[in-house]
């Protein structure tokens, strides 16, 4: 089956870095997505990997290594606005986008 | 660009009427949309994926009776909830894909269902 893990919840203090992990097992892999939910909001896109590497885009970097079935989102210098849920995407041999759970992520002042 | 919009944002009815939620996108052509359905502190659910002209794909457990999806341009999609009930009271999202190569999809803002 086709699964995708991220932890539940996180917390982190405001101005510190954190680092949200995802791992992944589906049918084929065309891509990574990350999405921000904020409660009661839609998701917004983050980012996108679909080569091994990081992606530098501001405060917010995501990596990934296909061959180790794994991602990061890396968020510095956190405000108090980063308070929200991260959403880790696989695009699928398909072209289907597999959700994980998400990770619920609260920033502490 | 790649602004999705969806109407009603959130609506109230009444046990066994219908609801029709629209989802546009406004400045893109959008190949296929989503529809997701999200409880509370849950991840996302993918209910069906429509391409535009021909019959929506629903996942599993979804009735495709229940939940008539329609997807008749490349701008609008329409989710119809018929004879809602309380358990139907749920967060829900569209997203639409543009295609030609691209998979990000843009997400509208939700409608929030309220079945009493």
């Amino acid at each position: 089956g086709q699964n995708i893990d991220q932890p539940t919840e996180m917390t982190a203090t405001e101005g510190a870095i954190v680092q949200i992990n995802c791992t992944y097992q589906t049918s084929g892999f065309n891509g990574l997505f990350w999405y921000q939910q904020h409660a009661g909001e839609a998701p917004t896109f983050l980012s996108y990997n679909v080569l091994d590497g990081l992606e530098e885009k501001g405060r917010f970097s995501s990596f990934l290594s296909r061959s180790k079935g794994y991602s990061y989102l890396l968020l510095k210098e956190l405000q108090m606005k980063d308070s929200a849920s991260y959403l880790c995407a696989v695009l699928d041999s398909n072209y289907q986008l597999i959700w994980g759970a998400g990770t619920k992520l609260i920033i502490k002042p | 660009g790649a602004v999705v919009s969806q109407h009603p944002s959130w609506v109230i009815c009444k046990s066994g009427t219908s609801v029709k939620i629209e989802c546009r996108s406004l400045d893109f052509q959008a190949t296929t949309m989503f529809w997701y359905r999200q409880f509370p502190k849950q991840s996302l659910m993918l209910m069906a994926t429509s391409n535009e002209g021909s019959k929506a794909t629903y996942e599993q457990g979804v009735e495709k009776d229940k939940f008539l999806i329609n997807h008749a341009s490349l701008t609008l999609s329409t989710l119809t909830v018929t004879s809602a009930h309380p358990e139907d009271s749920s967060f829900y999202i569209c997203s639409a894909r543009e295609g030609g190569g691209t998979y990000e999809q843009y997400f509208g803002p939700g409608t929030r269902l309220t079945v009493t």
